[in-house]
């Protein structure tokens, strides 16, 4: 099973609706991130949770609300989704205690606003 | 606000042929990631480089890090097909808590 599971995979909406991305990991992580990547942008990050009590803005964060129901899951909203928030979406997780963290990343959700 | 550029965006080479990936970025930092993205696929974690000079091998591929210049490398050796794909590098900004990432390098390795 994979580690860090992101749902739905694909998601077409319409503009205005609002939409909830899923992100639940097994790897007993305390950080989570949400990032979107764009075509020739790479990715950005739009929020990210240090912990259950503890999330925090990222640059693109307007338009998005988050939620960490538990260390284990970390959500996304779009309140009322227009269609620039057509992107690939990611959740990634980290564990700042181990030496060579790096990040490790969820297979992503794709968005279509319409 | 730390900006992180590389170089080149596209990338076609040949089968067998060496080339090298460049990836600057603006402010300081002692942590850099480089990583990989097959086409509608997620992101696979290459190389953690923690320190100046720091170098590392996997493969056909080699990261380097020099802090002061600012500077990151990926070096590719020997191409094959199978490398075919995007990399990314990502620099951690010192206050530590989130990745900058580059616009990526998508490689096409040819026969």
């Amino acid at each position: 099973d994979a580690d860090v599971t992101q749902t739905p995979r694909n998601r077409i909406t319409k503009t205005g609706k609002r939409i909830m991305l899923e992100c639940s990991q097994t790897k007993g992580h305390d950080r989570m991130y949400w990032y979107r990547q764009d075509p020739g942008l790479g990715l950005r990050l739009i929020y990210y949770s240090f912990d259950v009590k503890d999330i925090n803005k990222g640059e693109i964060s307007d338009g998005y609300s988050v939620s960490r129901q538990a260390q284990a899951k970390f959500s996304l909203s779009l309140e009322s989704a227009i269609p620039n928030q057509t992107a690939l979406y990611f959740c990634a997780t980290s564990d700042p205690r181990r030496y060579q963290e790096t990040q490790y990343f969820g297979p992503g959700t794709r968005l279509l606003v319409l | 606000e730390l900006k992180v550029e590389q170089n080149p965006l596209f990338l076609s080479m040949q089968e067998g042929k060496n080339y090298t990936i460049y990836c600057n970025y603006s402010t300081t930092s002692d942590r850099l990631y480089w990583y990989r993205q097959d086409p509608g696929k997620s992101l696979e974690s290459l190389f953690v480089l923690l320190s100046n000079g720091a170098v590392k091998q996997e493969g056909r591929l080699m990261a380097s890090l020099d802090t002061k210049a600012r500077l990151s490398t990926l070096h590719i050796t020997a191409a094959v097909h199978d490398l075919s794909a995007t990399y990314f590098c990502a620099v951690e900004e010192n206050s530590g808590y989130a990745l900058n990432f580059g616009k990526g390098t998508s490689l096409l390795v040819t026969p």
